[in-house]
C-alpha cells in the first residue's frame, strides 16, 4: 500500500502564476482534503473533496480551487500566486464514515512564490 | 467555533525525563481527538487517537487521555528519545458546527532530546 503520495515534492513559482498540486489517496479512501502549513504553525483546512464535489470549504480565498477524479485523486489549483501563499501544501484522505474517520497524510509540496 | 490550543514550544529534554505537552479544546458537542507528529521534511502522522470522553489513546509509548470535565487531551510519554525529536500537533474533528471530517489543528509544538 503507496500510502498518500503527493507531486512535486518541491515547487518554485513566480507571483503571479498558477499551480497545480497533485495527490493520490491511500487504497480504499474516497475523500481527499487539502490543508496549507505555513512556516511555523499547524496545517489550515482549504476544502475536502467527495464523489467529485466540494463538500466543506475553509476560509481560503477563490483563487483556490481543486478538483477530484472518478478514480479519487484530487488536485489543488492556485491562481495569481502571492508571496503569502508560499507554504507545505497537504493532502489527507480518508473513508467518508463521518467524523472520528482517521485521515492519513501524504509528504506534502513545498511551494515556494519569488 | 471549535479550536485546540497547544503549550508553546520548543521544549527541550534530556533522554529518558518525561514528556508533558498540553492540549486543551473549545468545541461544542463531542469531537473526536488526535495527537499527529510531524518529523523534519515530512508530513504529518497520526499518532494516537481518542474518539470519547475518557478514552485514552496509546502507541510508541506515548498516552493521551480525552478529558472532556477539562477539554483537554494532554500528551504524556513516560521516558522520551532523541528518535522522539519531532513537532507534534493535537487536532480534533467533528463536534458541533464542524461535521464532515474537517481537522483543526493545534500551532504544533516542537520538541527537542538531547542525548
Amino acid at each position: 500500500d503507496a500510502g498518500v503520495t503527493q507531486s512535486p515534492t518541491h515547487l518554485i513559482k513566480t507571483r503571479g502564476q498558477q499551480v497545480t498540486l497533485r495527490c493520490s489517496p491511500k487504497s480504499g479512501h474516497d475523500t481527499v482534503s487539502w490543508y496549507q502549513q505555513a512556516l511555523g504553525q499547524g496545517p489550515q483546512f482549504i476544502f475536502q473533496y467527495y464523489e467529485e464535489e466540494e463538500r466543506q470549504r475553509g476560509n481560503f480565498p477563490d483563487r483556490f480551487s481543486g478538483h477530484q477524479f472518478p478514480n479519487y485523486s484530487s488536485e489543488l489549483n492556485v491562481n495569481a500566486l502571492l508571496l503569502g501563499d508560499s507554504a507545505l501544501y497537504l493532502c489527507a484522505s480518508s473513508s467518508h464514515t463521518g467524523a472520528g474517520t482517521e485521515a492519513f497524510f501524504g509528504q506534502g509540496t513545498r511551494l515556494t512564490v519569488v | 467555533g471549535n479550536s485546540v490550543t497547544q503549550m508553546e514550544g520548543p521544549v527541550t529534554l534530556s533522554e529518558e525525563a518525561f514528556l508533558t505537552i498540553n492540549c486543551t479544546y473549545t468545541a461544542t458537542g463531542y469531537p473526536s481527538l488526535f495527537w499527529y507528529v510531524q518529523y523534519p521534511g515530512e508530513g504529518l502522522q497520526l499518532l494516537l487517537k481518542a474518539t470519547k470522553a475518557d478514552d485514552k489513546g496509546s502507541n510508541k509509548g506515548f498516552e493521551a487521555t480525552y478529558r472532556k470535565e477539562t477539554t483537554s487531551f494532554h500528551l504524556e510519554k513516560g521516558s522520551v528519545q532523541v528518535s522522539d525529536s519531532a513537532v507534534y500537533f493535537c487536532a480534533l474533528i467533528g463536534g458541533g458546527d464542524n461535521q464532515g471530517g474537517k481537522l483543526i489543528f493545534g500551532q504544533g509544538t516542537e520538541l527537542s532530546v538531547k542525548p
